[in-house]
C-alpha cells in the first residue's frame, strides 16, 4: 500500500510554543486530511485540503497541501495542554476511495 | 452534529469466535469504511463500501472478514473466527461524496483472549 512518512513521531513542547509537522508520501494525493486523536478515542478531522498549493487554517491551526501534492504540513500557534495527542495525516488518491493514514505525530505540551 | 455510532464500544472475546461490530453512519453519507488501529500503531484501512457493495479492500480484510449493510442505517462488520492478533480499535467512518472527508466514530476495542 502506499506509505505516509510523518515527522516528527514525537514531541515535547512548552504551552506557548508553536507546533510545526509534516506528512512525505511516495505518490500523488488529491485529498489530504489531518486528524486527531486521544487515547481510547476515534479521530477527530481538523483541516481538509483539496487543492495544491492550498492554506487552510481552524483557529489556531494551519495546514498546506504541498505544491508537488506529495506533502502537507500541519502548524499549531501558540500550543494550549489540551492540544496533547496524536495527530495523523491522511491521504487520497484519485484512484481510489481510501485515505492512507500517516505513522501519527506524538504532541506532550507541556504546562 | 450528525456523527457516526458505534457500539459496542469495547468488545471481549474468546478466540475462534464470532465477532459482529456496529456502526450507524451519518444518515446522507453513501461510503462507507472500515479501519483498524492496532494499539500504539497507525491506523489502517479494512474495506470500503458503496451501493451496497464492497469498492476496495486492504490485505488485512481476507475471507475472515465480511461486512454487510443490512437495513438504510446499519453497517457492520463481521469477523468470523476470532485472532489474537485480531485485537484492535475498530473504526468505522462514512462520507457523502467521492472527494469528501471521512468522518469518523468513536471505535469499537475488541479484545481476543
Amino acid at each position: 500500500g502506499q506509505q505516509l512518512n510523518q515527522s516528527p513521531q514525537s514531541m515535547f513542547i512548552q504551552e506557548g510554543e508553536d507546533v510545526s509537522m509534516n506528512c512525505t508520501s511516495s505518490s500523488i494525493f488529491n485529498t489530504w486530511l489531518w486528524y486527531k486523536q486521544d487515547p481510547g478515542e476515534g479521530p477527530v478531522l481538523l483541516i481538509a485540503l483539496y487543492k495544491a498549493g492550498e492554506l487552510t487554517s481552524n483557529g489556531r491551526l494551519t495546514a498546506q497541501f504541498g505544491i508537488t501534492r506529495k506533502d502537507s504540513f500541519l502548524n499549531i500557534s501558540a500550543s494550549i495542554p489540551s492540544d496533547v495527542g496524536i495527530y495523523f495525516c491522511a491521504g487520497q488518491s484519485n484512484t481510489g476511495n481510501q485515505f492512507y493514514f500517516g505513522t501519527g505525530t506524538s504532541l506532550t505540551v507541556i504546562p | 452534529e450528525p456523527e457516526v455510532t458505534q457500539t459496542p464500544s469495547h468488545q471481549v472475546t474468546q478466540m475462534g469466535q464470532e465477532v459482529i461490530l456496529r456502526c450507524v453512519p451519518i444518515s446522507n453519507h453513501l461510503y462507507f469504511y472500515w479501519y483498524r488501529q492496532i494499539l500504539g500503531q497507525k491506523v489502517e484501512f479494512l474495506v470500503s463500501f458503496y451501493n451496497n457493495e464492497i469498492s476496495e479492500k486492504s490485505e488485512i480484510f481476507d475471507d475472515q472478514f465480511s461486512v454487510e449493510r443490512p437495513d438504510g442505517s446499519n453497517f457492520t462488520l463481521k469477523i468470523r473466527s476470532t485472532k489474537l492478533e485480531d485485537s484492535a480499535m475498530y473504526f468505522c467512518a462514512s462520507k457523502w461524496v467521492p472527494g469528501g472527508v471521512q468522518y469518523f466514530g468513536a471505535g469499537t476495542r475488541l479484545s481476543v483472549l
